[in-house]
């Protein structure tokens, strides 16, 4: 199984601010690495996959990196609506598919 | 917009069984795979289980195989997963994914609650 290694856990910034979220895979899973937005009372919503491919919809200001086994979710310049916990997730080997713990980026 | 709408989910006693149901619609439903994704209170995300399109094949996590049952109905566009022998650790909520592996479109999710 492929662990998925988030951090930090939490993120405290404000908005504006430039987000970095790192997501460190066990054994490499190519690029097939997707990242997920998580609000409170919400359905996940996916924000890249492969990567660095945007999902349909998703503002240019999240954008994807990496390769392997190391990988970045960075967040331009945070809105208020940006506020919320993040998933990475790897489709490389799977079952089982697998998720990172989440990253939280709350205000600060 | 592809809607997808869990159904099912409730209290149950430690080591009953619940069905949860997924109606699908504004796609093409027989075309995906479809999965279940649950999130315990508190927890992250966890992958439950994917069936192909067609129904002939099923995949599960670990903590579920032999205890869940993933299965679709294409003539009414319904995915359900059986849970049986349920657990305290399985109380979550679930939500039913299109694709079975890049997550694009998820339900709103139903919750299950084990606990006597």
């Amino acid at each position: 199984e492929i662990v998925l290694t988030q951090s930090p856990a939490t993120l405290s910034l404000s908005p504006g601010e430039r987000a970095t979220l790192s997501c460190r895979a066990s054994q490499s899973v190519n690029n097939y690495l997707a990242w997920y937005q998580h609000k409170p009372g919400q359905a996940p919503r996916l924000l890249i996959y492969d990567a660095s491919n945007r999902a349909t919809g998703i503002p240019a200001r999240f954008s994807g990196s990496g390769s392997g086994t190391d990988f970045t979710l960075t967040i331009s310049s945070l809105e208020p609506e940006d506020f919320a916990v993040y998933y990475c997730q790897q489709r490389s080997n799977w079952p089982p598919l697998t998720f990172g713990g989440g990253t939280k980026v709350e205000i600060k | 917009e592809v809607q997808l709408v869990e159904s099912g989910g409730g209290l149950v006693q430690p080591g009953g069984s619940l069905r949860l149901s997924c109606a699908a619609s504004r796609f093409t439903f027989s075309s995906y795979a479809m999965s279940w994704v649950r999130q315990a209170p508190g927890k992250g995300l966890e992958w439950v289980s994917a069936i192909s399109g067609s129904g002939a094949t099923t995949h599960y996590a670990d903590p579920v195989k032999g205890r869940f049952t993933v299965s679709r109905d294409n003539t009414k566009n319904t995915l359900y997963l059986q849970m049986n022998s349920l657990r305290a650790e399985d109380t979550a909520l679930y939500y039913c994914v299109k694709n079975s592996d890049i997550f694009e479109n998820w339900g709103q999710g139903t919750l299950v609650t084990v606990s006597s």
